[in-house]
């Protein structure tokens, strides 16, 4: 089961904020998210794997609400080198570690 | 260790013919995906190995598409009379062995672009 992503693209001024959704109707295990960029293999950003668990990395923070089934990406105060497609996974419990991906939110950041 | 590699990185083909695929994952990863991704796409899930023993494959996959890890190590994607559909990036992640209350990232390679003639 694919989750979904919204939106499917937005385009940011540097500086500004964006957040990503991402939504499943199956009970989920763990929510994965990644970036890639033009022509590379997508980059691990997080995962998440308890309900109401938020986690960051710098500016780039998420968090997974395990009852709702959704995760949400927040990019704070972007750079240009945030630009790139940015895919959620899902795990659904017992699913071997196998992960849905998402179509992807692209998301360029502009000068 | 500089990653998962892949081999080759593009590769054409005429319609009917055989193609294999070679990922290495990092070399302390039990664990290797087999992704496809086609353009506008997230990565499509087509299998998955724990050491050398395949657990799953994706209902997607016809029997012309064949896996292995014969050694836990190495893996192979074979794809029997490629048809032009088969037309995508196949890519080759990899991971440490996760646990019941712990997953892990997958890293993945750079792929191999396939173009079916």
């Amino acid at each position: 089961q694919q989750p979904v992503q919204s939106p499917q693209a937005v385009i940011l001024r540097e500086g500004e904020d964006a957040v990503i959704n991402c939504s499943s109707s199956k009970a989920l295990y763990s929510v994965h998210w990644y970036r890639q960029k033009h022509g590379e293999a997508p980059v691990f950003l997080m995962i998440l794997l308890k309900g109401g668990e938020q986690k960051g990395h710098d500016k780039i923070s998420a968090s997974f609400n395990e009852k709702k089934q959704q995760s949400s990406l927040y990019l704070t105060a972007s750079q240009l080198s945030y630009s790139g497609t940015y895919f959620c996974g899902t795990e659904m419990w017992g699913g071997y570690q196998k992960v849905t991906f998402g179509i992807g939110t692209k998301l360029q950041v502009i000068p | 260790d500089t990653g998962v590699s892949q081999d080759p990185r593009h590769k054409i083909t005429k319609r009917g013919q055989n193609v294999t695929f070679r990922c290495d994952p990092i070399s302390e990863h039990n664990r290797l995906y087999w992704y496809r991704q086609t353009l506008g796409q997230g990565p499509e899930f087509l299998t998955y190995f724990q050491n050398e023993a395949q657990l799953e494959k994706s209902r997607l996959l016809s029997d012309r598409f064949s896996a292995e890890r014969p050694k836990g190590s190495f893996s192979t994607l074979e794809i029997q009379r490629t048809e032009q559909g088969d037309s995508a990036m196949y890519l080759c992640a990899s991971s440490l062995p996760g646990t019941e209350r712990m997953n892990t990232e997958a890293f993945f390679g750079q792929g191999t672009r396939l173009t079916v003639v």
